[in-house]
């Protein structure tokens, strides 16, 4: 079946510009997952929904970051006025309900800002 | 603080080697853990995972072993091959609080031919 998928793959982007990256879960998966991952690091949390709304956004590191679900489905988290340290890996995951059950992840977003 | 962390940053092992892999955690209300692998330019793949009311768990080639008393996790994989080359990361899942994951740093793992 089809695993989680996010676009673009890549995203080159100048200073002060905004960005939107999309993920698309597992279908059926409730829970969904956005993590950061800079260059040789491991994976910083960012923002967790159940459904469409977000319980846990204690992640997101400024006011510049959003994000938000449809349809229970598809999320979109957004960079606003993008800064040259928001250059990293974003990865989107889902799990069936809860962080308490597999989380499967997509390949991720690598956004560079210039 | 609380965190998840890893004793070696690499590991090189030879071909049809047992390599080890630790981890060690600082919370002692995680009750969930998950070891997950990732090759160059992919998203985390999970392993295995163990949950604290065991000690020990097996999979294909790989066992991951918790020892409560020090707060210590390891992966072993056993008879490892060039595609085992990868970074492995522990995380932890706790009882309470927000539903995520807290990732370790990850080892980079070397298969040598």
């Amino acid at each position: 079946g089809a695993g989680v998928s996010q676009s673009p793959s890549n995203k080159v982007t100048e200073k002060g510009k905004d960005v939107e990256l999309r993920c698309d879960p597992i279908s059926g998966h409730t829970a969904l997952y956005w993590y950061r991952q800079s260059l040789g690091q491991g994976l910083e949390f960012l923002i967790y929904f159940q459904g469409n709304s977000a319980p846990d956004k204690s992640g997101l590191p400024s006011d510049r970051f959003s994000a938000e679900r449809t349809g229970g489905s598809v999320s979109t988290l957004t960079i606003q006025r993008t800064q040259q340290e928001d250059s990293a890996v974003y990865l989107c995951a889902s799990s069936r309900r809860t962080s308490r059950e597999t989380q499967y992840f997509g390949p991720g977003t690598r956004l560079l800002v210039l | 603080g609380e965190s998840v962390g890893l004793h070696l940053p690499t590991l090189s092992v030879q071909e049809g080697d047992n390599s080890i892999i630790n981890c060690a955690y600082s919370n002692s209300a995680s009750d969930y853990f998950i070891w997950y692998k990732q090759e160059s330019g992919k998203g985390p793949q999970f392993i295995i995972d163990i949950r604290s009311n065991m000690d020990k768990r097996q999979g294909q080639r790989v066992t991951v072993l918790l020892n409560k008393t020090v707060k210590h996790l390891s992966l072993q994989i056993a008879a490892t091959q060039p595609g085992d080359s990868a970074v492995y990361f522990c995380a932890e899942n706790r009882i309470q609080g927000a539903q995520k994951l807290v990732f370790g740093q990850g080892t980079r793992l070397t298969i040598n031919p």
